[in-house]
């Protein structure tokens, strides 16, 4: 059972550098989230997308691109990262179609810009 | 605009009752939600309530009172392995989740 698969799980990057987190899930959920998790502050939304094809902006969208080629996979692209997004980033999906909306979240992945 | 808030960080013992509390203040509700997350690891999903009133399940229960804009987690028997963040969200107008920054246990022998 491996529901949801993010990659990598660590990274430290260089300022400037682009970066492309993976995320894969095998659920067939129709929505998929990526968060943004700093110390002292609750998960913060970055995008969405409630269906393959479709993609929308969060509370921090800015800085990160998203895109919804298939039902599987969801990456999230830093064109040119900055320290400030030194954080942890956490996929997640759900299935919209379940009343409890319950998000299933990936391991993480934790980045540093230097 | 909407506004979580939980306790930092709470201590308790072993074996005891734990309550943590969640105050929300939003335009829209469409639910509550109780997450666990572990040092170092994903969130993972405990309870939902989205009608005033206590559900349980196990060990743990959730409440919810939307007139007073409140809900509380309660664990009972705490075990060590309990040790962890305990994160509210809210579900908005928009079906979209907000986050409080978690409230961390620390079980005690």
């Amino acid at each position: 059972i491996a529901g949801i698969t993010q990659a990598p799980t660590s990274q430290i990057l260089a300022a400037g550098r682009r970066m492309t987190l993976r995320c894969t899930q095998d659920m067939r959920h129709n929505a998929m989230y990526w968060y943004r998790q700093d110390l002292g502050l609750g998960l913060r939304l970055i995008h969405y997308s409630n269906t393959a094809g479709t993609t929308g902006k969060g509370e921090v969208p800015d800085g990160y691109s998203v895109s919804r080629a298939n039902t599987d996979d969801f990456p999230l692209t830093l064109a040119s990262a900055v320290p400030s997004q030194t954080s942890v980033y956490f996929c997640a999906s759900s299935d919209t179609g379940v009343d409890t909306g319950e998000l299933f979240f990936g391991e993480g992945s934790r980045l540093t810009v230097l | 605009g909407q506004n979580i808030d939980q306790p930092t960080e709470m201590t308790a013992t072993e074996g005891a009752i734990v309550q943590i509390n969640c105050t929300y203040q939003t335009s829209g509700f469409n639910g509550l939600f109780w997450y666990q997350q572990h040092a170092g690891e994903a969130p993972t999903f405990l309870s939902y309530n989205v009608l005033d009133g206590l559900e349980e399940k196990g060990r743990f229960s959730s409440f919810l009172s939307r007139s007073k804009g409140y809900s509380y987690l309660l664990l009972k028997e705490l075990q060590m392995k309990d040790s962890a963040s305990y994160l509210c969200a809210l579900m908005d107008s928009n079906y979209q989740l907000i986050w409080g920054a978690g409230t961390k246990l620390i079980i005690k022998p």
